[in-house]
């Protein structure tokens, strides 16, 4: 069964500091995608960012960066220099992929609410 | 990404009646798309599976009667909320594979729909 993990209910800091989301996840398929979401207070899930299981590579996008290791499966996602605007709820989630690169329906985390405090 | 769109953005109804919501991929054909729902302050849970022509696949503990899905076009799904009581005020909202399947729209959520039943 895939289940996702984040055992970080609340998050607050100050802004400018630097924060990791973290998210374990479980899966018997060998070939699976992650993703993180942000969730602000009007709703709209914000796409961040997907990761195919085979590529393992960090990736940095401007203040954010997401550690992807197989070995532990997880996935954590940090967010250099906080600002008030990162305050949402983030949420990972899992995938299986078919073929053709598609993704299955996508399983969630119970989700990390961060609070950036001026 | 993908641009998937979602009306209404919110809706107030009585207990009792009926509520439909729509789910449009606007750029692209779907045969496939995803409803979730997200009760307050909790993950998102996918409710069911919408086949372009064909019935939809629920998941386990979503009563197929009380929550009808018609996807009648590439484009275009539909969730209605029948008989609808205060239980099932909660945020509904979906996204959609690109008939290609290789795209990652599947990612890209709609802007959601929150229902309130009073």
């Amino acid at each position: 069964a895939q289940k996702v993990t984040q055992a970080q209910t609340e998050i607050s800091v100050v802004e400018k500091e630097d924060v990791t989301l973290d998210c374990v996840y479980e899966t018997r398929d060998t070939t699976y995608y992650l993703f993180w979401y942000k969730q602000p207070p009007s709703g709209e899930l914000v796409f961040l960012i997907r990761r195919n299981s085979f590529d393992e590579q960090n990736e940095i996008s401007g203040r954010y960066s997401w550690n992807f290791q197989k070995s532990t499966s997880s996935f954590n996602f940090t967010i250099t220099a906080s600002q008030v605007v990162d305050s949402a709820v983030y949420f990972c989630a899992l995938s299986e992929a078919l073929y053709g690169g598609a993704t299955n329906k996508l399983i969630f985390g119970t989700g990390t609410l961060l609070a950036v405090q001026p | 990404g993908a641009v998937v769109s979602q009306h209404p953005s919110w809706v107030i109804c009585k207990s009792g009646t009926s509520v439909k919501i729509e789910c449009r991929s606007l750029d692209f054909q779907a045969t496939t798309m995803f409803w979730y729902r997200q009760f307050p302050k909790q993950s998102l849970m996918l409710m069911a599976t919408s086949n372009e022509g064909s019935k939809a696949t629920y998941e386990q503990g979503v009563e197929k009667d009380k929550f009808l899905i018609n996807h009648a076009s590439l484009t275009l799904s539909t969730l209605t909320v029948t008989s609808a009581h205060p239980e099932d005020s909660s945020f509904y909202i979906c996204s959609a594979r690109d008939i290609q399947g290789n795209r990652n729209t599947e990612a890209f959520f709609g802007q959601g729909t929150r229902l309130t039943v009073v």
